[in-house]
């Protein structure tokens, strides 16, 4: 099994500013195979990135995905009030698909 | 837009069997192109894939409950379900239903997911 590790747990940002998630696999995963979600209280995961790179429909061009390997990377470029929330990364490459523990994402 | 919506009980005894439906509206659970999973969410044990099936029938489903697990397609009812056995306090948690990308799209990823529905395993 892949296990995905995040970094920070926690992130303070102002809005306006820069976040960038890490998720790191233990593993090689390849880009293809990794997503990144957004979950606000109460609601579900909403997809942001797939393939490591690619937005999903409606998601404003201030999120980027990068990474190789097993190294990957979410950052949002000026942060709206609207993008505080959890991120999780997830790999599908192999069998059992699997989540990273997730980074808060909070106003500073 | 396809959406996606849980239905099922809240509440469950310890030992007994958990079955969620998942409606599919504004598309089709009969296509090649994509596949239906069930994720869990809990405290304790994060966002957890529990399973996917496809359009054939064909499940892919996560080792650590592959003993307790099925899956079914309900094509004329545009509906796909989950069973679980042999249900514990562990199995507490919030039940998701998704979309899933199939190989034709260089990937599988999940989306869009249902709201989501809780369910308490308790006596």
């Amino acid at each position: 099994e892949i296990v995905l590790t995040q970094s920070p747990g926690t992130l303070s940002l102002s809005p306006g500013g820069r976040a960038s998630v890490s998720c790191r696999a233990s593993q090689i995963v390849s880009s293809r195979y990794l997503a990144w979600y957004q979950q606000k209280p109460g609601q579900a995961p909403r997809l942001v990135i797939f393939g490591a790179s690619w937005r999903a429909s409606g998601i404003p061009d201030r999120f980027s995905g990068s990474g190789s390997g097993t190294d990957f990377t979410l950052t949002i470029s000026r942060l709206e009030p609207e993008d505080f929330a959890v991120y999780y990364c997830q790999q599908y490459a192999s069998s059992p698909y699997t989540f990273g523990q997730g980074t808060k994402l909070e106003i500073k | 837009q396809t959406q996606l919506q849980e239905s099922g009980p809240g509440l469950v005894k310890p030992s007994e069997t958990l079955s969620l439906t998942c409606t599919v509206s504004g598309g089709t659970v009969s296509s090649s192109t994509y596949y239906w999973a069930w994720i869990r969410q809990s405290p304790g044990r994060g966002l957890e894939w529990i399973g996917t099936i496809e359009d054939s029938g064909s499940t892919s489903l996560n080792p650590s409950l592959q003993s307790r697990v099925s899956m079914s397609v309900d094509r004329p009812k545009n509906q796909f379900s989950l069973t679980l056995r042999s249900v514990t306090a562990a199995d507490t948690a919030v039940y998701y239903c998704a979309r899933q990308a199939g190989e034709a799209l260089g990937g599988y990823w999940l989306d869009p997911w249902g709201q989501g529905t809780p369910v308490t395993v308790s006596s």
